[in-house]
């Protein structure tokens, strides 16, 4: 199963673009990347998912690697309500979904 | 926002008495998950199902277990409560199986076993 790697924790100011790195350099070539977030102890978020493509909803973009070992997802103007933990996550085996200890995004005034 | 409804929000029960969380969907999607969450753990997958009465175990399932009677409600039962399993439990559903399936989590059930 292909697991990822994000860092720990991340700050961003008000404003700016948050730019989220994910590396998932065992993604197979059926499995698309998955970005969550949680707000305080909400429940988790569905943000984006890709496979190969960048993709841009209107809440965020995701940027994948040619070779696909490594994402970004980029929220364009951060705010403070965006300060969450933020989960990337490569789908395995069809029906399971796993997540792993995300980034800690803290947006600052 | 999906329609999913988790049922109590919050229930205090004693070490050894049975409990059963409700997950309850509007949405009619085929897949249902319960995941548990602790400091330290993140979010982890107890059980989840595929179908009416088609189910299959997570990473942490020892101590619980689902039904799946009907396509929205899915119900996860600790057979007897043990302290360890004071945590927050969040259901969440997905329309399609597979990769393409992006999933809805519900706002979470806080359980405490005293």
């Amino acid at each position: 199963d292909a697991k990822t790697t994000q860092p720990t924790s991340m700050d961003c100011a008000e404003g700016r673009a948050a730019n989220l790195p994910c590396n998932h350099s065992t993604i197979s070539g059926n499995e698309y990347v998955y970005w969550y977030r949680q707000i305080h102890s909400q429940g988790p978020q569905y943000i984006i998912h890709g496979l190969k493509n960048n993709e841009t909803n209107e809440m965020a973009s995701l940027i994948i690697t040619e070779d696909r070992k490594s994402s970004t997802l980029i929220l364009p103007h951060a705010t403070l309500r965006d300060t969450a933990v933020y989960y990337c996550i490569v789908r395995v085996r069809g029906n399971d979904m796993r997540f792993g200890a995300g980034t800690r995004l803290t947006v600052k005034p | 926002d999906a329609g999913i409804t988790q049922s109590p929000r919050h229930k205090v029960t004693e070490t050894g008495t049975p409990v059963t969380l409700r997950c309850h969907q509007t949405e009619n999607h085929r897949y249902m998950y319960w995941y548990r969450q602790d400091p330290g753990h993140g979010l982890r997958l107890i059980h989840y199902s595929y179908g009416v009465k088609d189910t299959d175990k997570g990473e942490v399932s020892d101590g619980y277990s689902v039904s799946r009677s009907k396509t929205e409600d899915f119900l996860l039962t600790l057979e007897s409560a043990t302290s360890s399993q004071t945590s927050v439990y969040f259901c969440a559903i997905s329309e399609r199986q597979g990769a393409e399936g992006r999933a809805f989590f519900g706002q979470g059930t806080r359980l405490t076993v005293v």
